[in-house]
């Protein structure tokens, strides 16, 4: 079975600085999904960047970019430039294939101190 | 973009009562969506796959009887939680992924509901 771990409960970062937020998982699967999900107070889950295990470029968004590391099956989350507004739970996730289930890790909470 | 709309957002009820929470794909068709349930300070489990046509697969552990869960078209799952308790209290979040066109499309989650059981 696959499984994600996230092995940071909490982190936090000095406002406009850069944090990265680490997740590893574990599969027997070739081609696969990776999604970092943001889930504010308002338990709404956003997702904020996702990965396709056959793209070798790292996906980037803005300020979120991921350093995908297929060998090693590691998928951390960097945020630039933090802001007040990412502090929330991040939570990394694994999709097997198209319309299949997530799996989640356990999650990170982020705190953004001003 | 794609909304998945879940209802109701919060209900409180006494223990016994039958519950029922919408779900529905507000502008894309989705044969398959996911019912999560999500305790404080943890991480969304996955409860079942609901599908549109037939029986949803429940996660080992999650009882059929007690979550029903029934797609009866391709913008609506159910989840009723019967004979509710105090330990059903919960978070339970769907989520749907559009059917068909580019493959890969992320999963749309609805805004999730808040079940207390007094």
């Amino acid at each position: 079975a696959q499984t994600v771990t996230q092995s940071q409960p909490e982190m936090s970062v000095q406002e406009a600085e850069t944090v990265t937020l680490s997740c590893t998982y574990d599969t027997s699967e070739s081609d696969y999904y990776l999604f970092w999900y943001k889930q504010p107070p308002s338990r709404q889950m956003i997702l904020v960047i996702r990965q396709e295990a056959y793209k070798q470029q790292n996906a980037t968004e803005n300020r979120f970019s991921v350093n995908f590391q297929k060998a090693a099956k590691s998928f951390s989350l960097k945020i630039s430039d933090s802001q007040l507004g990412d502090a929330a739970m991040y939570f990394c996730a694994y999709q097997m294939g198209g319309n299949e289930k997530l799996t989640f890790g356990t999650g990170t909470r982020l705190t953004i101190i001003p | 973009g794609a909304v998945v709309s879940q209802h109701p957002s919060w209900v409180i009820c006494k223990s016994g009562t039958s519950v029922k929470i919408e779900c529905r794909s507000l502008d894309f068709q989705a044969t398959t969506m996911f019912w999560y349930r999500q305790f404080p300070k943890q991480s969304l489990m996955l409860m079942a796959t609901s599908n549109e046509g037939s029986k949803a697969t429940y996660e080992q552990g999650v009882e059929k009887d007690k979550f029903l869960i029934n797609h009866a078209s391709l913008t609506l799952s159910t989840l009723t939680v019967t004979s509710a308790h105090p330990e059903d209290s919960s978070f339970y979040i769907c989520s749907a992924q559009r059917l068909g066109g580019v493959l890969n499309q992320p999963q749309h989650f609805g805004d999730g509901t808040r079940l207390s059981i007094l």
